[in-house]
């Protein structure tokens, strides 16, 4: 079955540092990845997406991921961490389910410190 | 215009009462979800309307029902509330089905059964 795994409940990062967010896909196929984020009190925004082709995506914020089929790894990362990416990070794969959804991590919190 | 409208945004139910959560968007999406979010867990698809047709997850299929009496709308109702059905739900549209289209989400109703 399809799933997504995002290992790390919670990191903490100082601003101007650089970030890593892991995520491991479970998928038969050629998956299709996103990342979206959370900001407090608002809804989940797409941060960045995969498709077939360049292995690296570049998003919005400064944000860029890395796909790995030889890993079923699309790790999220950003050069340069600002105290407005406090948020929750979701990585999801598409699935077929009677049409395409998203199937999501459990998220990883991101706490940036002064 | 990318907005995805969830009402209301806080819901208190008491147990074994109906709960009926409401969700629009201006966007003239095709498709329309229905995600369930409890803390440290992954968003849950339960359903999701595609035009007229519902689609609705196999282990909520008896929990949950939804109509969409047009492009715009969309509900989402418990019959009869329980303690488990305490938690964040996501209402999200997209533009047709398929692995590229991006999801909007709202900013989802937390609702509390008591």
């Amino acid at each position: 079955a399809q799933s997504v795994t995002q290992p790390d409940a919670r990191v903490t990062v100082s601003e101007g540092a650089s970030l890593q967010l892991r995520c491991k896909y479970s998928y038969f196929g050629t998956p299709y990845l996103f990342w979206y984020v959370q900001y407090p009190r608002q809804g989940l925004q797409l941060l960045l997406k995969y498709y077939p082709g360049d292995p690296v995506v570049q998003g919005v914020n400064g944000f860029e991921a890395e796909f790995s089929k030889s890993n079923s790894s699309f790790h999220l990362r950003k050069a340069s961490v600002h105290w407005s990416d406090w948020a929750v990070y979701f990585c999801a794969v598409s699935s077929y389910q009677g049409g395409r959804a998203l199937i999501f991590g459990t998220g990883t919190t991101v706490s940036v410190s002064p | 215009d990318t907005t995805v409208k969830q009402n209301p945004r806080y819901k208190l139910a008491r147990v074994g009462k109906p709960v009926n959560l409401i969700c629009s968007q201006t966007m003239n999406h095709d498709t329309m979800y229905w995600y369930q979010k409890k803390p440290n867990q992954a968003p849950k698809l339960l359903l999701f309307y595609y035009d007229k047709i519902l689609n609705r997850e196999a282990d909520t299929f008896e929990k949950f029902q939804s109509s969409r009496p047009n492009n715009s709308f969309c509900s989402l109702y418990i019959g009869s509330a329980g303690l488990e059905y305490s938690a964040m739900y996501l209402c999200a549209s997209s533009r047709g089905l398929g692995d590229q289209n991006t999801l909007y989400f709202g900013a989802g109703t937390r609702l509390s059964v008591l």
